[in-house]
């Protein structure tokens, strides 16, 4: 079992639509979440990270946490071409972050 | 937030040599990593680069192949070496930026992308 597991995708979303990205851990102890985004080509880029249960919002983004199920998730509103990306999911416990494979994102015009 | 540099951003190499890829900071930083992320997937953690001191691998990941340098707070190196085509690979490094908050989030380099023929 992968500690970290997300849906490779694509995802399609027409554009304006909300995206939504699911992320599951395996190691219950983990304490803080985060979400990359990463064009092709370029490197990660943070866009959110969560540490409680409960939403967080930034802007188009929320983030969503719920340690008893070992899930995040992030979704994207009012998505845009601009949004048609690979989202890592990064998970760390003690020390090193684990890396998600990624899902990605295409927004349709 | 951090400033990363790496160099080079990419190259084409034969089969055998070696090729050290740098990384500056432009502030002193505790943690740098090195990763890697092969086509088409996630990243996969190298090694922790210690400033003075060893590196320290992650299974899977050896000293003799991947050696590695950090002599200061702001840079280091990655070697790979003796390459084979299944080193063709993007090597990023990261640091881990504590803010006030302690939220120890990491940040990229630009990446360097090897072929290896």
């Amino acid at each position: 079992q992968k500690e970290v597991e997300q849906n490779s995708g694509p995802l399609s979303v027409p554009e304006g639509a909300i995206a939504s990205l699911n992320c599951t851990y395996s190691d219950r102890g983990s304490q803080s979440f985060f979400w990359y985004r990463q064009y092709s080509g370029k490197s990660p880029e943070l866009i959110m990270f969560i540490y409680s249960n409960g939403d967080k919002e930034d802007g188009r983004f929320t983030a969503q946490l719920n340690k008893a199920s070992q899930y995040v998730s992030l979704l994207i509103r009012d998505s845009q071409p601009s949004d048609s990306a690979t989202y890592l999911c990064a998970v760390r416990g003690w020390g090193k972050l684990q890396f998600g494979a990624g899902t990605q994102v295409v927004v349709t015009p | 937030s951090a400033v990363i540099s790496q160099k080079p951003s990419r190259d084409i190499c034969q089969r055998g040599t070696s090729l050290t890829i740098q990384c500056q900071v432009d502030s002193q930083v505790t943690m740098m990593f090195w990763y890697r992320q092969q086509p088409g997937q996630s990243l996969t953690l190298i090694a922790t680069a210690n400033q003075g001191s060893e590196a320290t691998y992650e299974s899977g990941f050896v000293i003799d192949k991947f050696p590695i340098s950090r002599p200061n707070l702001t840079f280091s190196t990655l070697t790979v070496s003796n390459m084979s085509p299944e080193d063709s690979s993007i090597y990023l490094c990261s640091v881990e930026v504590r803010a006030p908050a302690n939220t120890g989030e990491l940040f990229f380099g630009e990446g360097s992308r090897l072929t290896v023929l």
